[in-house]
């Protein structure tokens, strides 16, 4: 089993929409959690960090769920601009971080 | 500040060949890391550091050597390298692997 695990899309949604990214991840002393963002062909950047009480900003809702192991990732009213690739990553501890392979996400007009 | 920064941006080397991959930081970032990028595999953690003469393995450490010297250089290290290190190479710093990661805009190396 892989210990960060996304569905790879790609999720095709209308300009507009709403989508959700799940991501589970294996190792329960996970320690910290993160969503980046990843365009064609560049380097990943953070689009949020992931904390316990659930986190928004703008558009974008993070959560957690210690209990079952998954952070969640809730786009609304998507742009054509955020059509990338979403990667959860999560902390294991001993500055340790573990990527998923990520979610395409491609926003139509 | 220019952030993190890599060179070459692109390489091809042939089977056997070493050579150093570059990465350099302007933050005064203690923690830097190497990651490769294969399709359907994610990023995966080569080698870390988390200061001037301490790094340790990460998850594919075999066929490369790290060294840091000093706080701003990372370079990555190709022993003899073989058509599976084909792959995409970001180097990335943060204060702590805790926090936001800055990655270099990578390295695209084709191994023949």
């Amino acid at each position: 089993r892989k210990e960060v695990e996304q569905d790879p899309g790609p999720f095709n949604v209308p300009e507009g929409a709403t989508v959700a990214f799940n991501c589970t991840y294996s190792n329960s002393a996970s320690q910290s959690f993160f969503w980046y963002r990843q365009d064609c062909r560049k380097e990943p950047k953070l689009l949020m960090s992931v904390y316990s009480s659930g986190n928004e900003d703008g558009r974008f809702t993070a959560q957690l769920n210690r209990a079952s192991q998954y952070i969640s990732l809730l786009i609304r009213d998507s742009k054509l601009s955020d059509s990338a690739t979403y990667l959860c990553v999560v902390n294991e501890g001993f500055q340790k971080l573990v990527f998923g392979t990520g979610t395409r996400l491609l926003v139509s007009p | 500040n220019a952030g993190v920064t890599q060179t070459p941006k692109f390489q091809v080397l042939k089977t056997g060949q070493s050579m150093t991959l570059q990465c350099a930081q302007d933050m005064n970032h203690e923690y830097m890391s190497w990651y490769r990028q294969d399709p359907g595999m994610g990023l995966r953690l080569i080698h870390y550091s988390v200061g001037a003469g301490i790094t340790d393995q990460g998850e594919v450490p075999n066929g490369y050597n790290v060294s840091r010297s000093t706080t701003e250089d990372f370079p990555l290290r190709l022993l003899s390298a073989a058509p599976s290190q084909t792959s995409v190479y970001f180097c990335a710093s943060s204060r702590l692997a805790q926090y936001e990661q800055y990655f270099g805009p990578g390295t695209r190396l084709t191994v023949t």
